[in-house]
């Protein structure tokens, strides 16, 4: 199957900074990609849908302004967590989507650790 | 709205004993239907997915479900555990009309030596 890189796979930070998270589709083209959220012992609840090329469409509850998505080729996304604040300490996962129709598939990437003191 | 429950967060089951995970969907339209794993600190990783071929879809590491419109349902089966299989498992469902995949809660299983 497709390949999703994250980066980084963990990261540590302070209160009122803010983190970069990438997702790199590695060997395939991803117009859109999915950004999720997953708290311990918890499922993944979907934040974003990232385009390539336009704004990302976030899930209701979602602060657009907090959590920046860029989507700037077809093979990388970014979420920033802006002023993080240690509620968005969070596992992190990225999906690619490859293919088309009802033959389309998420790629989902390995995920980045966030923990914000 | 569409939406998947998995009955049971945890199931543990013997070392070579049967493996069945729940899951009940809710879709006003005929969904895809996945099963996905996911192993500690890692991202998810398909075992099989139900796109209205087959009822019976075989998937990755022995794993297979069978997709009962009358029951709404998509267990996981396994005939024989093995001690590799222990991790959580995502049941998921999507709708035809777009891309987003709504999850269930996950139930954790657990192999006994």
């Amino acid at each position: 199957g497709a390949v999703v890189s994250q980066h980084p796979s963990w990261v540590i930070c302070k209160s009122g900074t803010s983190v970069k998270i990438e997702c790199r589709s590695l060997d395939f083209q991803a117009t859109t990609m999915f950004w999720y959220r997953q708290f311990p012992k918890q499922s993944l609840m979907l934040m974003a849908t990232s385009n390539e090329g336009s704004k990302a469409t976030y899930e209701q509850g979602v602060e657009k302004d907090k959590f920046l998505i860029n989507h700037a080729s077809l093979t990388l996304s970014t979420l920033t967590v802006t002023s993080a604040h240690p509620e968005d300490s969070s596992f992190y996962i990225c999906s690619g989507l490859a293919g088309s129709g009802s033959y389309n598939e998420q790629f989902f990437g390995p995920g980045t650790r966030l923990t914000v003191l | 709205a569409q939406s998947v429950t998995q009955l049971g967060s945890h199931v543990s089951v013997s070392e070579g004993a049967l493996v069945l995970l729940r899951c009940n969907y809710s879709s006003s339209v005929p969904p895809y239907l996945f099963w996905y794993v996911q192993y500690p600190n890692q991202g998810l990783q398909l075992l099989l997915k139900y796109t209205s071929a087959a009822t019976l879809v075989k998937g990755i590491n022995g794993f297979e479900a069978e997709f009962k419109k009358s029951e709404t349902s998509f267990h996981l089966t396994k005939p024989s555990a093995h001690m590799s299989d222990a991790a959580e498992y995502f049941c998921a469902v999507r709708d035809r009309r777009d891309d987003k995949i709504i999850f269930g809660k996950g139930t954790r299983l657990h192999i006994l030596p």
